[in-house]
């Protein structure tokens, strides 16, 4: 069984750089056709995806985020991370690190974020 | 980006009664779509991929139908865990996109 669990601190002041780590446990990170995601999720509101890495280490980013931030892998350690920079009191969410699992079905690929995270809580404030 | 807009906002319902909620994409995304389950300070949980295909350990009251534009979520017996916040998403074209959720809601 895969697990997920995000770390980091729950409070950023702003301008500063928000940092998570996502340890994975039950699967090596480095092996399949995965994608390891980040989503959040301000109170109340909706899901927002981030972004993801292949195993590879090839990244994908929201266009909307891009210009903040860097997801990386460290397979060493079996964990993958999240850095988002100049934040500010919007980036205040709860964070979810999880698994993009690719199927196949009917000849196409399709992607599905089925193991999650608990989630951590970040607040942006000084 | 892809907008994805879902309906009923909320809704409230009974224990044994069959509940669908609707979810429209700006444009076409074939059936590049999911639908995940979140529980109050829990994370989601994925439910349908592809927009019909049953998550391994979901119940089978639940079912996804639809391609295009236009998908659907079916509950066929609501039963009292299934109070929950319901979204879809899609994976068709970068970045992969949520509806603002479907709250469900113990009439």
């Amino acid at each position: 069984q895969v697990q997920l669990q995000e770390s980091g601190p729950g409070l950023v002041k702003p301008s500063q750089t928000l940092s998570l780590t996502c340890t994975v446990s039950g699967r090596s990170i480095s092996r399949g056709h995965y994608f390891w995601t980040w989503v959040r999720q301000p109170a109340g509101k909706g899901l927002e995806w981030i972004g993801r890495i292949f195993t590879n280490g090839s990244t994908t980013y929201n266009p909307s985020l891009k210009s903040r931030v860097t997801i990386s892998l460290d397979t060493s350690k079996n964990h993958f991370s999240l850095k988002l920079s100049s934040v500010t009191a919007t980036d205040t969410a709860v964070y979810y690190c999880a698994r993009d699992r690719v199927t196949y079905y009917y000849g196409s690929e399709h992607d599905a974020l089925d193991f999650w995270g608990q989630g951590t809580m970040v607040t942006v404030s000084s | 980006d892809i907008q994805m807009t879902q309906s009923p906002s909320s809704l409230s319902a009974s224990v044994r009664d069959r509940v669908t909620v609707t979810c429209r994409a700006s444009q076409s995304i074939s059936n590049y779509l999911n639908w995940f389950q979140q529980k109050p300070g829990k994370a989601p949980k994925l439910l349908i991929y592809a927009a019909s295909n049953l998550q391994i350990g979901v119940p089978s009251r639940f079912s996804g139908s639809g391609s295009g534009t236009d998908f659907t979520l079916t509950i066929s017996s609501l039963q009292p865990e299934d109070f929950a916040t319901y979204y879809c998403q899609q994976t068709y074209s970068p970045p992969w996109t949520f509806g603002q959720g479907t709250r469900v809601e113990i009439k």
